[in-house]
């Protein structure tokens, strides 16, 4: 079946703009959630989805990030005001519920601020 | 806090080599383990994973045990071909209260002809 995808593959900006980044969880999976993949940091946890729950939003670097989950199913990654240090791969995976252990991965957004 | 130690890379191998790549682990509780693998220009996939000690995840020809006396689940497979050249991830995760996965800083793996 088909796996997460994520939208845009690339995206450059200037810096001071806002970008959206969109993550489509496998299908029935009731859990997504977002990562940074950069050079100085590695995989970084940013925001879990579960559900109806209140997301887990403790690993968004700042308000600049947020995050929504419309209707159970696609989330968008929404920076505001991009900086430089915001230049990364952002991840998305999903899972099929709270005490599933897998996580499957999109093939990642690589997003480059000028 | 938990944490996951990776064997620092890169490491060069040549085909048909023995490898190991060390991870270790600190966490409160009994996480899962998981090695996931990026080969270049592609996403994360997961290679194996063990839900409990003693557990031996296995996959491509990849081994590897949950050690919990020593924190550890290594990475092993007995005769590297040239396309397992990728950078590898060690993870522990979810714990209790918090669903995310913890990652190693990664291992990059070259594999000569």
């Amino acid at each position: 079946g088909a796996g997460v995808s994520q939208s845009p593959s690339n995206k450059v900006t200037e810096k001071g703009k806002d970008v959206e980044l969109r993550c489509d969880p496998i299908s029935g999976h009731t859990a997504l959630y977002w990562y940074r993949q950069s050079l100085g940091q590695g995989l970084e946890f940013l925001i879990y989805f579960q559900g109806n729950s209140a997301p887990d939003k403790s690993g968004l670097p700042s308000d600049r990030f947020s995050a929504e989950r419309t209707g159970g199913s696609v989330s968008t990654l929404t920076i505001q005001r991009t900086q430089q240090e915001d230049s990364a791969v952002y991840l998305c995976a999903s899972s099929l519920d709270r005490e599933a252990k897998t996580q499957y991965f999109g093939p990642g957004t690589r997003l480059l601020v000028l | 806090g938990n944490s996951v130690t990776q064997m620092e890379g890169p490491v060069t191998l040549s085909e048909e080599a023995f490898l190991t790549i060390n991870c270790t682990y600190t966490a409160t509780g009994y996480p899962s383990l998981f090695w996931y693998v990026q080969y270049p220009g592609e996403g994360l996939q997961l290679l194996l994973k063990a839900t409990k000690a003693d557990d031996k995840g296995s996959n491509k020809g990849f081994e590897a045990t949950y050690r919990k006396e020593t924190t550890s689940f290594h990475l092993e497979k007995g005769s590297v071909q040239v396309s397992d050249s990728a950078v590898y991830f060690c993870a522990l995760g979810p714990l209790s209260g918090a669903q995310k996965l913890v990652f190693g800083q990664g291992t990059r793996l070259t594999i000569n002809p």
